[in-house]
């Protein structure tokens, strides 16, 4: 199985501040990497797929980046309502594994 | 609009079994592989299991491989999955996915369901 280990586990950021989450893949995985956010107690949201492919209706300050086993996730001017926890998944080959997942929360 | 709206969790004791539901709405079912997903308390999400389109693949991770079977009726456009032998760690949040890409195994999850909670729990 293919492991995804993102960092760091728990960000903490101010209004307005760039932000960048990694996430490794333990074999390579091509642009076959999705990123996904989740609020407290409510379902994850698709933002990123094949790597950098910006979901239709995500805010432009989201991007994605990377190739074969280094991902990132970047928010360049994190907004109030980015406070939440980001996951990276593979879906390279089964079975598709998340990241452990970054908390993004107000310094 | 695109809707899964999910059913059946609930609290069941070890060794127990139940059977989630997944009713979806504004898309072409049968066109999409459809996914579980779950999230224990307070933990990450961890993927569960997957069935093609039309029914004829599935995979499941090796943590509730020969416990859970999912399936689908593409003629009510309802997915499944039945949870047997069901253990404490298995107590989560449930979440039913969309494959988004049509007639593709390959693509990322979107939408999700609303998820429904299972408890293991005597």
């Amino acid at each position: 199985d293919t492991q995804m280990t993102q960092s760091p586990s728990t960000l903490s950021a101010s209004v307005g501040d760039k932000v960048t989450i990694t996430c490794r893949a333990s074999q390579i995985v091509g642009t076959w990497l999705a990123w996904y956010q989740q609020k407290p107690g409510r379902a994850p949201k698709l933002l990123i797929y094949k790597a950098s492919t910006l979901k239709s209706g995500v805010p432009s300050r989201f991007s994605g980046s990377g190739s074969g086993t280094e991902f990132t996730l970047t928010i360049s001017s994190l907004q109030p309502d980015d406070f939440a926890t980001y996951y990276c998944q593979h879906y390279n080959s089964f079975p598709w594994t998340f990241g452990q997942g970054t908390k993004v929360q107000i310094k | 609009e695109v809707q899964l709206v999910q059913s059946g969790g609930g609290l069941v004791q070890p060794g127990g079994s139940l059977r989630l539901s997944c009713s979806a709405s504004g898309f072409t079912f049968k066109a999409h592989s459809m996914h579980w997903v779950r999230q224990a308390p307070g933990k990450g999400l961890e993927y569960v299991s997957s069935i093609r389109s039309n029914g004829e693949f599935t995979f499941s991770a090796d943590s509730v491989k020969g416990r859970f079977t999912i399936s689908r009726d593409n003629s009510n456009d309802t997915l499944y999955l039945q949870m047997n032998s069901l253990r404490l760690e298995d107590t989560a949040v449930y979440y039913c996915v969309r494959g988004a890409g049509r007639d593709s195994t390959i693509a990322p999850f979107d939408p999700w369901g609303q998820g429904t909670l299972v408890t293991v729990s005597s």
